[in-house]
C-alpha cells in the first residue's frame, strides 16, 4: 500500500489563482480530512469527510472547497488564493469511526505571491 | 473553546539524558488525547492514544501519561534518532485540536 498520497509537494501561486490540491488513499479508509500547518500553530482542520459524498467544514474553511466523490480521493480546491493561504497542507485518512489511527500523508508546501 | 498547549516549544537533551514533554488541554468532553511524531518535511506519525485519567502506554523509550488537565511524553535515555517534533492532540465532542509542538533535539 502507498498509504496516503498528495501531490503536488511543492507550489508557488500568485494572489487569485485557484488550483487545486490532491489527496488519494488505497486503504480503503472512510474519513479522510484536510489540515494546515503554519509556525508556531497547532495543525488546523480545514474540510473532512466521514464517507464519499458527505463533506463538513472544520475550523478554518474559508477559501477552501472539497467534494468526495470516491473513497480513495478526497482533493482540495483553493478558489482564489490569497498569501494568507501560504502554509503546509496535509491530507489525512482514519479507517472507520471506531479507529483512533489517523494516518497522514506528506504535505504540500503551497507558497501565494 | 478547547484549548493545547504544549510546553517547551524547544528542547535539547544529551544522549541518555531522560526528560517529559508537557501537553496541557482544555476540551468540553476528551474522547481520546493522541500523541504524534513529526520529522522535517514529512507528515506527523502516530504514536499514542490515552482515553481516560491514569491510563498509561509505552513504546520503545516513550511513555505516556494522562491525567484530567495534561498529559507527559516521557523520553528514556533518548538517542539521536528520537529527535523530531512532538505533536499532542485532543478529540472533545465537537472536534480534534492540536498543540503547535515540542521540538526535540538530542546531541550524541
Amino acid at each position: 500500500n502507498a498509504g496516503v498520497t498528495q501531490t503536488p509537494k511543492f507550489q508557488v501561486l500568485k494572489t487569485g489563482q485557484s488550483m487545486t490540491l490532491q489527496c488519494a488513499q488505497d486503504m480503503n479508509h472512510e474519513y479522510m480530512s484536510w489540515y494546515r500547518q503554519d509556525p508556531g500553530m497547532g495543525l488546523r482542520l480545514i474540510h473532512y469527510s466521514v464517507g464519499a459524498g458527505i463533506t463538513d467544514q472544520g475550523e478554518v474553511p474559508n477559501g477552501y472547497n472539497v467534494s468526495r466523490s470516491t473513497t480513495e480521493d478526497f482533493p482540495l480546491r483553493l478558489l482564489s488564493a490569497a498569501p494568507s493561504q501560504t502554509s503546509v497542507y496535509f491530507c489525512a485518512s482514519i479507517p472507520d469511526r471506531d479507529s483512533d489511527t489517523q494516518y497522514f500523508g506528506p504535505g504540500t508546501r503551497l507558497t501565494v505571491l | 473553546e478547547d484549548q493545547v498547549t504544549q510546553s517547551p516549544e524547544a528542547l535539547r537533551l544529551q544522549e541518555g539524558e531522560s526528560s517529559s514533554l508537557n501537553c496541557s488541554y482544555t476540551v468540553s468532553g476528551l474522547r481520546g488525547l493522541f500523541w504524534y511524531r513529526q520529522d522535517p518535511g514529512k507528515g506527523p506519525e502516530f504514536l499514542f492514544t490515552l482515553y481516560s485519567a491514569g491510563e498509561e502506554k509505552e513504546k520503545e523509550r516513550l511513555k505516556a501519561t494522562l491525567t484530567k488537565k495534561e498529559s507527559f511524553l516521557h523520553i528514556t535515555a533518548p538517542k539521536p534518532e528520537d529527535s523530531a517534533t512532538y505533536l499532542c492532540a485532543v478529540q472533545g465532542v465537537n472536534d480534534m485540536r492540536f498543540g503547535a509542538g515540542t521540538r526535540l533535539t538530542v546531541k550524541p
